[in-house]
């Protein structure tokens, strides 16, 4: 299994509140990706990055915001959490000079109340 | 804008029975085609994958044969078992565009004995 840790697993948090979701990996991919799961949607890009400090919007980026100071690293932070964010968040990794392939992390179960 | 449509569950077959999961999808240019696997509680794993027309993808029994001028790629599987129960995703991913990937709904398989 592809290297990728994501944390926390589980949160619960209010309405309001900010919340930073992290992703961590170990196969050093340049590429890395936030998506949400959501029943009747799949999954949906949020945002993603394709080197240090480089990022860009996916298709459902309002009320999100990313960075990525490391090539390890790729944080997920909702400013103001809402309820229509209670959602499944995944981390994937590629490697597009290698294969087309996006590897996933575990997910972490989002509650905002 | 791309998007891939397949065909709702939940799928419930009996063990051994053949499975069909319909995937069609639509695309601005040439894309690659995959099939997702997400067991309960995980994230999603890369069952198979096609990258041009004609080609099949195949992986534990699944297989799935890239249709351009059906813009179809059907998942098929001869004989499932209890362990397939899971959730089915299909994915497409252009050529320059980060591999990103717009995903179908998802269609959850249950097998029963």
């Amino acid at each position: 299994d592809a290297g990728i840790t994501q944390s926390p697993r589980h949160k619960v948090t209010e309405t309001g509140t900010p919340v930073t979701l992290r992703c961590h990996q170990t196969e050093n991919h340049r590429y890395m990706y936030w998506y949400r799961q959501d029943p009747g949607h799949g999954l949906r890009l949020i945002h993603y990055s394709y080197g240090v400090k480089d990022t860009d919007k996916g298709e459902v980026s309002d009320g999100y915001s990313v960075s990525r100071s490391k090539t390890e690293d790729f944080l997920l932070t909702l400013e103001s959490a809402t309820s229509s964010q209670t959602s499944v968040y995944f981390c994937a990794i590629s490697e597009p000079d290698v294969s087309y392939e996006q590897y996933f992390g575990p997910g972490t179960r989002l509650t905002v109340t | 804008g791309d998007s891939v449509t397949q065909m709702e569950g939940p799928v419930t077959l009996s063990e051994e029975a053949f499975l069909t999961i319909n995937c069609t999808y639509t695309a601005t240019g040439y894309p690659s085609l995959f099939w997702y696997v997400q067991y309960p509680g995980e994230g999603l794993q890369l069952l198979l994958k096609a990258t041009k027309a004609d080609d099949k993808g195949s992986n534990k029994g699944f297989e799935a044969t890239y249709r351009k001028e059906t813009t179809s790629f059907h998942l098929e599987k001869g004989s499932v078992q209890v362990s397939d129960s899971a959730v089915y995703f299909c994915a497409l991913s252009l050529i320059g565009t980060a591999s990103k990937l717009t995903f179908g709904t998802g269609t959850r398989l249950q097998v029963t004995l």
